[in-house]
């Protein structure tokens, strides 16, 4: 049992680069989330799903984009990278909003 | 609307001794509380969990939190620190009590990084 996976767990982009985060979970949670975490801030929300095929925006959305096309995978889509998006970005899980599950997270740095 | 604000940014204590990290909630429906940790350079794993059922929740590593619904808080404990406590500690909140959609999202306090002394 995998739990939740993320690739890639590192990566270094130079800035208005694109990249896409993926991952997938395989505990047939409803809901998913994409944190960004950051020194001093926490864990902040960026885009959030409640199902297959439905997204919702979080905290911080601005230059992200997700897509949940299967209830299993949930991507995060940076389609112009800025060295403000360097951050470690953590994907979770959830049944029904209530105790979250994380990946090992994805450490990226934008030059 | 919901918060979460942990009240202490550090926390440093010898090797032994009691620990003891602050949280206090706002929420204005009945919250499920948890406590999640994370070690260096690791994803987040969840501590322990109080979602309505008896007020003291016992969780993984000798830890425990008491939900006091008067003071509003749901602060962490550990009798006895160890070395491998070392880490960062996040309290979070969420309502259960509305249909999924904004309400059901987890508000995350700051976190506590928590120091153990030889």
């Amino acid at each position: 049992n995998a739990g939740v996976t993320q690739t890639p767990k590192f990566r270094v982009l130079k800035t208005g680069q694109s990249m896409t985060l993926l991952c997938a979970q395989d505990m047939n949670h409803e809901y998913m989330y994409w944190y960004r975490q950051d020194p001093g801030m926490g864990l902040r929300l960026i885009h959030y799903s409640v199902g297959e095929g439905t997204t919702a925006k979080g905290e911080v959305p601005d230059g992200y984009n997700v897509s949940r096309l299967k209830k299993q995978n949930f991507l995060l889509g940076l389609e112009s990278a800025a060295p403000s998006q360097t951050s470690v970005y953590f994907c979770a899980s959830s049944r029904m909003g209530v105790e979250a599950f994380f990946g090992q997270g994805t450490r990226l740095t934008v030059v | 609307a919901q918060s979460v604000t942990q009240l202490d940014s550090h926390v440093s204590v010898s090797e032994g001794t009691p620990v003891l990290l602050r949280c206090n909630y706002s929420s204005s429906y009945s919250p499920s509380l948890f406590w999640y940790v994370q070690h260096p350079n690791k994803g987040l794993q969840l501590l322990l969990k109080y979602t309505s059922a008896a007020t003291l929740v016992k969780g993984i590593n000798g830890f425990e939190a008491e939900f006091k619904k008067s003071e509003t808080s749901f602060h962490l404990t550990k009798p006895s620190a160890h070395m491998s406590d070392a880490a960062e500690y996040f309290c979070v909140v969420i309502s259960l009590d509305r249909p999924p959609g904004n309400n059901r999202k987890l508000i995350w306090g700051l976190g506590t990084s928590l120091a153990v002394n030889p």
